[in-house]
C-alpha cells in the first residue's frame, strides 16, 4: 500500500509567476484535500476535490484552484504569486466525502521572492 | 466557527518524563480528532484518531482522551525518549470536508 506521495519536495518562484503542485492520493482513497501551513502555524484548508469534483473550499483566492484526475491523483495552480504565499503546501487523502482519517504527504515547500 | 487551541505552545522536558498535551476546541459537534506529529519542514504523521462516541485511543506509550461535551482532548506520552521530540498537532474533523488544526504544541525532550 503506497502512502501519498507529493512533488516537488521544494520550490523557487518570483512573485507574479504561476505554481503547480501534484499530488498522488495513497491506494483506495477517492478523496485529495490540500492545506497550506505557514512557518510556525497549524495547517489552513485550501479545498478537497471527491472524485473529480470540488467538494469544499476555505478562504482562499480564486487564484488559488485544483484539479483531480480519474486515478484520484490531484493538482494545486496557484495563479500571480504573491510573497504571503511561501508556505509548505500539503497534501492529504481519504476515503469518502466525510472521511474516517486522513493520510497527509511530505508536502512542498514553496518560496516566493 | 470552530477554533482550536493548543496548550502549550512548547513544552521541554528532560528524558523518561510523563507528559500531557493539551488541545481545545469550541463547538462539540465533531466527527472525530485526530492527533499528528510533525518533523521540522515535514508533512504530518497520523499519530491516533478518536471517532466522537469514543472517549480514548491507546498506540504503544501513547493515548489520547476525548471529552465532546467540555471541547477538550489530550495527549499523553508516557516515558518520553529525544526520538518524541516534534511538534504535534490536534485536528478536529466537523464531517464538512475539512479539517480545522490547532497551532500546534512544539515538545523538546531532553536526555
Amino acid at each position: 500500500e503506497t502512502g501519498v506521495t507529493q512533488s516537488p519536495t521544494h520550490l523557487i518562484k518570483t512573485r507574479g509567476q504561476q505554481v503547480t503542485l501534484r499530488c498522488s492520493s495513497q491506494s483506495g482513497h477517492n478523496t485529495v484535500s490540500w492545506y497550506q501551513q505557514a512557518l510556525g502555524q497549524g495547517p489552513q484548508f485550501i479545498f478537497q476535490y471527491y472524485r473529480e469534483e470540488e467538494n469544499g473550499r476555505g478562504n482562499f483566492p480564486p487564484r488559488f484552484s485544483g484539479l483531480q484526475f480519474p486515478n484520484y491523483s490531484s493538482e494545486l495552480n496557484v495563479n500571480a504569486l504573491e510573497l504571503d504565499d511561501s508556505a509548505l503546501y500539503l497534501c492529504a487523502s481519504s476515503f469518502g466525502r466525510v472521511a474516517y482519517g486522513y493520510t497527509f504527504g511530505s508536502g512542498t515547500r514553496l518560496t516566493v521572492v | 466557527k470552530q477554533e482550536v487551541t493548543q496548550i502549550p505552545a512548547a513544552l521541554s522536558v528532560p528524558e523518561g518524563e510523563n507528559l500531557v498535551l493539551n488541545c481545545s476546541f469550541t463547538d462539540s459537534a465533531i466527527y472525530n480528532l485526530q492527533w499528528f506529529r510533525q518533523d521540522p519542514g515535514k508533512g504530518l504523521t497520523s499519530l491516533l484518531l478518536i471517532q466522537s462516541s469514543q472517549r480514548e485511543q491507546t498506540s504503544g506509550r501513547l493515548n489520547a482522551s476525548l471529552d465532546k461535551s467540555s471541547g477538550r482532548s489530550t495527549l499523553y506520552i508516557a516515558a518520553s525518549q529525544p526520538g518524541d521530540s516534534a511538534t504535534y498537532l490536534c485536528a478536529v474533523n466537523e464531517g464538512a470536508q475539512k479539517l480545522v488544526f490547532g497551532q500546534g504544541t512544539r515538545l523538546t525532550i531532553n536526555p
